[in-house]
């Protein structure tokens, strides 16, 4: 089954920017993965940010930005905020109908 | 607004059954493929299964192929996931989400809140 790796966590401060990556053990990351990031605070349901590699979902903040990063795709949060401390995840369509999640990304704000 | 909501989970004992449901509004269900997606206690996000538009084409992830069925009513907007010889990793929260299959486009736009699958005896 295909793994997809996250960093394991990442901390930064107020106002701080951050970048988060999403990798493939054995492959480059591209578009036509379509990756998504996806948010999720502890408790509820997780909350879709990016789709296509760079799109942001309605409301979501423009401080959140999605890209391809050499061969990996990458979220990143720029003047990070208190609420934006979440576990992040990426996802990636692996193509015959087969979609797999990241092993996501636990954000601390501090 | 679009919302989705589950039901049917519960405690199981191993082995058992179970069929969960997911309510469709806002949205015309027939419009879209839909899927679900599982969170064990404690761990990462797991996509289970997606279900085109018209039910012709149904995908599994390979840990549940052969005992996790999902399929869905579009007259009666609603999703289901049937769950056959339960096992101690089927306990999770299971979420009902809309899935965007377009040209280039593979991602859940909207999620239900999920519904807890607990296997004990």
């Amino acid at each position: 089954q295909t793994v997809v790796t996250q960093e394991p966590s990442f901390s930064v401060s107020p106002g701080g920017t951050v970048t988060l990556t999403c990798g493939l053990s054995s492959a480059s990351v591209s578009s036509s993965h379509s990756p998504s990031w996806y948010q999720q605070t502890p408790g509820q349901a997780p909350r879709t940010l990016i789709y296509t590699t760079n799109s942001r979902c309605s409301g979501v903040p423009d401080r959140f930005s999605g890209s391809i990063l050499g061969n990996k795709a990458a979220l990143t949060i720029t003047g990070a905020q208190a609420d934006d401390e979440s576990d992040y995840y990426c996802a990636l369509y692996m193509g015959r109908g087969v979609y797999v999640f990241g092993t996501g990304t636990k954000v601390t704000v501090l | 607004e679009v919302q989705l909501v589950e039901s049917g989970g519960g405690l199981v004992q191993p082995g058992g059954s179970l069929r969960l449901s997911c309510a469709a509004s806002g949205f015309t269900l027939s419009g879209y493929w839909m899927g679900w997606v599982r969170q064990a206690p404690g761990r990462g996000l797991q996509w289970v299964a997606n279900i085109k538009q018209d039910g012709s084409e149904m995908y599994y992830v390979d840990s549940v192929k052969g005992r996790l069925t999902i399929s869905r009513d579009n007259a009666k907007n609603s999703l289901y996931l049937q769950i056959n010889s339960l096992r101690a990793e089927d306990a999770a929260v299971y979420y009902c989400a809309r899935y965007s299959a377009q040209r280039a486009s593979a991602y859940f736009d909207c999620w239900g809140q999920g519904t807890l699958v607990t296997v004990s005896s």
